[in-house]
């Protein structure tokens, strides 16, 4: 089993809300990343929880919060978002944060739109 | 830094012929990690190949293998008998392995190849 799940598939959300996604893997993993996709463009790493610790913050703005509460489970709470965060989402998980043979498995992503 | 280079935005091969995307990579570091993804337009990112700073043969997956040319920073991907759903695009990633690093496990991705595989 190489799946990590995300929720939602899409959301729409205005500059006020608050929102989450969600990421869950049951593959044992240990490190689990968030990374932000523009369309026809390479995805950019956000931030990388190793052991349940943030690990790298790649100078995200403070309106996306990262929390790791457990190993299996990774979300991602917006605040106050702008239209230029219109997204999609990437989660992925890897056995170790690094090292050899430990590929990063990827979520479906979550498509969001900010109007 | 860590720096991908893929050079071509887009890639045309006829099924069932075989077909190289092209990927160069930039470091100082000794222990990094190459990976090729597949991302169809559902958006998914799927895993496809790996290979280690380290490893002395090239590695392979079925149909996918990669060509690895250390001295020439090139870990090229040779998809082998083109099928219809192999259109998409295709990324070239390198990890950052110096454990103790600021960027240890940092995943750079290049700028991606759309391949279009014709009936």
């Amino acid at each position: 089993d190489t799946e990590v799940t995300q929720t939602p598939k899409h959301l729409v959300m205005g500059m006020t809300n608050k929102k989450s996604l969600k990421c869950e893997q049951h593959m044992g993993h240990r490190a689990m990343y968030w990374y932000k996709q523009k369309a026809k463009k390479p995805p950019e790493l956000m931030f990388v929880y190793s052991y349940e610790k943030l690990s790298i913050n790649e100078s995200v703005p403070s309106r996306f919060s990262p929390e790791c509460p457990n190993s299996s489970l990774l979300n991602l709470h917006l605040h106050a978002l702008q239209p230029e965060d219109s997204a999609l989402y990437l989660c992925a998980s890897s056995q170790d944060q690094g090292g050899w043979n430990t590929e990063a498995f990827f979520g479906q992503g979550t498509r969001l739109t900010v109007v | 830094a860590q720096k991908i280079t893929q050079t071509q935005p887009g890639m045309f091969v006829q099924e069932k012929e075989a077909v190289t995307l092209d990927c160069t990579y930039d470091t100082s570091d000794p222990s990094y990690g190459l990976f090729w993804y597949k991302q169809p337009s559902s958006g998914e990112m799927i895993f496809l190949i790996y290979q280690g700073s380290y490893d002395q043969q090239n590695a392979t997956e079925g149909r996918y293998s990669l060509n690895f040319q250390k001295a020439r920073k090139s870990a090229n991907l040779v998809i082998s008998a083109s099928q219809l759903g192999d259109s998409a695009m295709y990324f070239c990633a390198m990890r950052d392995d110096n454990a103790g690093g600021t960027s240890y496990g940092k995943l750079t991705f290049g700028q991606g190849t759309i391949l279009t595989v014709h009936p």
